[in-house]
């Protein structure tokens, strides 16, 4: 099992700002096959980007991801008050998927 | 393109559950369907995926010889079944879409509502 741990686990910035998320694999992600995901409150995950650094079709390119391996980061540019979410990781390059355990970010 | 689930579900300890997953405006069996289900305030977690195309599945160890996916292809449908649930299982589940792009697999696109379970 890939186990995909994620830094850091709470933020609290203001908007404008930028940031940038850790996901860091146990072994390489297969054909880099690791997408970001969003979750609001009280709503399904939405995607965000995938193969590590394509943005979904509807993403603002506020949104960016890279790396490759088993490191990878998500950087927000210019944060909105929307953005306060939870940010999750996800390795799909095996059969047996697995998720990071999430980063919480609020805007003051 | 939609994920329609089906509604809130209560289980005593011991039962079997199903759940579906219905799906509209694609091809059904051009992409891989996923379940994932999130505890009350948990993370992410896999339970299990089918291939529509010919059902080849693969299921989450951790739930091996509880867990059944299928799907009904005469009304573009996947389910997932329980043959005996424990509190533990009591969760939001989500039926996701394996996306696809330039021959890749391009991570969970589309995400259904979810379907809210609850075991007491």
């Amino acid at each position: 099992e890939v186990v995909l741990t994620q830094s850091p686990g709470t933020l609290s910035l203001s908007p404008g700002e930028r940031v940038s998320f850790s996901c860091r694999a146990s072994e390489r992600v297969s054909s880099n096959y690791l997408a970001w995901y969003q979750q609001r409150a009280g709503q399904p995950p939405r995607l965000l980007i995938y193969g590590a650094s394509h943005r979904a079709p509807g993403i603002p390119d506020r949104f960016s991801g890279s790396g490759s391996g088993t490191d990878f980061t998500l950087t927000l540019s210019r944060l909105e008050p929307e953005d306060s979410a939870v940010y999750y990781c996800h390795q799909y390059g095996t059969s047996l998927y697995t998720f990071g355990q999430g980063t919480k970010l609020e805007i003051k | 393109v939609l994920l329609v689930q089906s509604g809130a579900e209560v289980r005593k300890p011991g039962e079997s559950l199903r759940l579906s997953c219905q799906t509209s405006g694609y091809a059904f069996t051009t992409h891989w369907i996923t379940w994932v289900r999130q505890g009350p305030g948990k993370a992410l977690e896999f339970v299990a995926r089918i291939d529509p195309s010919d059902s080849y599945t693969d299921i989450n160890p951790s739930f091996q010889g509880r867990v059944n996916i299928s799907v009904d292809k005469a009304d573009n449908t996947v389910y997932l079944k329980w043959t005996t649930v424990k509190a533990s299982d009591s969760a939001m589940y989500y039926c996701a879409r394996l996306g696809m792009a330039a021959y890749r697999h391009s991570g969970l696109d589309v995400w259904g509502l979810g379907t809210r379970v609850t075991v007491s």
